[in-house]
Order: structure tokens, then C-alpha cells, then sequence
């Protein structure tokens, strides 16, 4: 069975801080990597997706992420985080098998101070 | 497109009351499944269906029922409600892209069992 670990649960910092959250999962086969965001009181919203090829994934509101497949980790980067940036982020992972369903971690809970 | 509506947004439910949370997307998609959210838990999978006429259980299915009579909705029945499924619950989508698909989430139901 396919796990994540968010090793982060609970995360303050000031605005313009670099942010970097980390991800690991196991599963042995081919995997989608996934970030979801929640702000508060609202839905998941995706961050990004990586499915194959370049491993330094962009997605919206200037985050990124990188796949290293040795380190089965997809950590969420940020070079400068602002406050409406406050939210629970979502690492998840989805191994291509016939459940087709994400395995989450359990949320990272990150606080930007003004 | 609406995308995933779900309904109702807040509900109250006394221990061995029946409900029926609606899930329904426009998109199209194949794939519907439901999700519920604890706090430090992420979200867990209840049951998914890949297709109208096909439902199959997810992680933690015990108290809920499915069925997927049309490909736009996906409802989601507690039978007896019971103060542990006092949960968020949120409803996704996706279609099917040669093992690279993306899900989207719907609003969520914030449901309170006394």
C-alpha cells in the first residue's frame, strides 16, 4: 500500500521567508505527484502535478516542487512567501493503481506573519 | 462549467439519522470519488467509481453507501449517522488521461453528528 508523510505539521513564518515543505511517500512503481492547497474555510485547490520528464515541477503563485526518485520525496518550494499564503498544503500521491484514488498526507499547516 | 458542486454545505444530524450528501459534476469526467477530512489525518478515501454502474470501496467505508446511476452524480448516503462521522466531506472528479489525470475537488459538506 502506498503511503505519504509530511513531516512538517505546523509551520510559521514571516513574510518574504524561503519556504520549503517537506514530502516523502512509499510506493515502489510509478507514481503522480501531487500539491493541494486549502485556504481557509474553502476547497483543495492543486498546486502542481508532476507525472514524468523534467523533475523541478513550476506551479501557480510561484511554487514549485522537485521530484528526486532516489529519495522517493517531492518537497514544496517557495522563495518568498507572502501572507495570503496562509493555508493547510497537501502533499498526495497517486500510484497508477486500478483504485486510481490519491493517498494525502496529513496537511502541513503553514502561518505567514505579516 | 460549475466543475464539482456538492450540497449541502453545513448539515446537523442527531446519532441514527439517515442523510444523503449530493455530489454532481459537468465535466464528464469517469471517475468520482469521495473523501473525508479529519483534522491531522489528511483526507481518506470512502468509496470511488470509475464509471456509472461501478462503485467499489475506498479506505474507510464502513457507515456509507454509494451509487453512480449517471455519470454527473455521485451520492453519498450515511445510513445511521454516528458522532465519528462528524467530518469534512468533499467529492472529486477526474477523467481518464492514460494513467495522467488530475482530481478536482468540489466544495465540501461540513457535517456535524450529535
Amino acid at each position: 500500500a502506498q503511503s505519504v508523510s509530511q513531516h512538517n505539521h505546523h509551520v510559521i513564518l514571516s513574510e518574504a521567508a524561503s519556504l520549503e515543505l517537506g514530502c516523502n511517500y512509499s510506493y515502489g512503481g510509478t507514481v503522480n505527484l501531487f500539491w493541494y492547497v486549502q485556504y481557509p474555510g474553502q476547497h483543495l485547490q492543486l498546486l502542481l502535478k508532476y507525472f514524468s520528464g523534467d523533475p523541478l515541477v513550476k506551479g501557480i503563485k510561484g511554487f514549485e516542487a522537485e521530484f528526486i526518485k532516489s529519495k522517493f520525496s517531492f518537497n514544496l518550494r517557495k522563495p518568498s512567501v507572502q501572507w495570503s499564503d496562509t493555508a493547510e498544503y497537501f502533499c498526495a500521491v497517486n500510484g497508477n493503481t486500478g483504485r486510481r484514488a490519491l493517498t494525502f498526507g496529513s496537511g502541513t499547516r503553514l502561518q505567514v506573519q505579516p | 462549467n460549475a466543475g464539482v458542486t456538492q450540497t449541502p454545505k453545513f448539515q446537523v444530524l442527531k446519532t441514527g439519522q439517515s442523510m444523503t450528501l449530493q455530489c454532481a459534476q459537468d465535466m464528464n469526467h469517469e471517475y468520482m470519488s469521495w473523501y473525508r477530512q479529519d483534522p491531522g489525518m489528511g483526507l481518506r478515501l470512502i468509496h470511488y467509481s470509475v464509471g456509472a454502474g461501478i462503485t467499489d470501496q475506498g479506505e474507510v467505508p464502513n457507515g456509507y453507501n454509494v451509487s453512480r446511476s449517471t455519470t454527473e452524480d455521485f451520492p453519498l448516503r450515511l445510513l445511521s449517522a454516528a458522532p465519528s462521522q462528524t467530518s469534512v466531506y468533499f467529492c472529486a472528479s477526474s477523467e481518464t488521461s492514460g494513467g495522467r489525470e488530475t482530481q478536482y475537488f468540489g466544495p465540501g459538506t461540513r457535517l456535524l453528528v450529535l
